[in-house]
């Protein structure tokens, strides 16, 4: 199956400061990278995706880039914001099933 | 509209109690998956829905694990003969169409399970 590696497992940032998350997947047939944001005690929300055709795709202060030959792709947030705090999980999947990665807790100080 | 909702959101039991967990996908969407989701790790794949049936039940993690989905709608994952270890938040998902090549999974609250 699917195997997901997610780095680091946890991010402290300075509010205003970039913040960057780094996932690997080893099927070179997976088509489709979203990006969850999980806030304590909610439900894993959809912050942005990224499909095989695209290398970057960016929605204000995200943006993801995706490099297929080496099999990994990326979340960038700028300008980062106390309200940014929150484990983001990546996932990868080429059908219909998604494969997590274990997620990175981001803390912003302000 | 309406997202996906589940209940209980909440459910403590006994070891060895069976435990019914529901999920009420977004209408119209055709996918429903199940994860579960122990303390501080991932989401782990249970089993995929297209309508009614399950063509991939890989996830579950012992046949004390079942579920099944009615009328492309409603699903419940029962878990019987319950143990410690299926302590978790159990989420359902749903998608518009048949999963993969960018249909996007849409997740419940979930359920958080605790066996005592």
């Amino acid at each position: 199956g699917e195997n997901v590696e997610q780095h680091p497992s946890t991010l402290s940032v300075q509010e205003g400061d970039s913040a960057v998350i780094k996932c690997t997947y080893s099927d070179s047939a997976s088509n489709y990278f979203p990006w969850y944001k999980q806030e304590l005690g909610k439900r894993p929300q959809l912050i942005i995706d990224i499909r095989s055709n695209v290398g970057e795709k960016k929605d204000q202060r995200i943006a993801v880039t995706l490099n297929k030959t080496a099999k990994h792709f990326s979340l960038h947030i700028t300008e980062t914001q106390p309200e940014d705090s929150a484990v983001y999980f990546c996932a990868v999947a080429n059908d219909y099933k998604l494969s997590f990665g274990a997620g990175t807790t981001v803390t912003v100080r302000a | 509209g309406a997202g996906v909702s589940q209940s209980p959101s909440n459910k403590v039991t006994e070891k060895g109690k069976d435990v019914e967990l529901r999920c009420d996908p977004i209408s119209g969407h055709t996918a429903l998956y199940w994860y579960r989701q122990r303390l501080g790790q991932g989401l782990e794949f249970l089993i995929y829905f297209q309508g009614n049936s399950a063509p991939d039940k890989s996830g579950l993690p012992s046949d004390r694990f079942s579920a099944e989905r009615t009328g492309e709608s409603v699903s419940t994952l029962t878990i019987q003969r319950t143990q410690q270890e299926d302590s978790a938040v159990y989420l359902c998902a749903s998608s518009s169409a048949r999963g993969g090549g960018g249909k996007t999974q849409y997740f419940g609250p979930g359920t958080r399970l605790l066996v005592l």
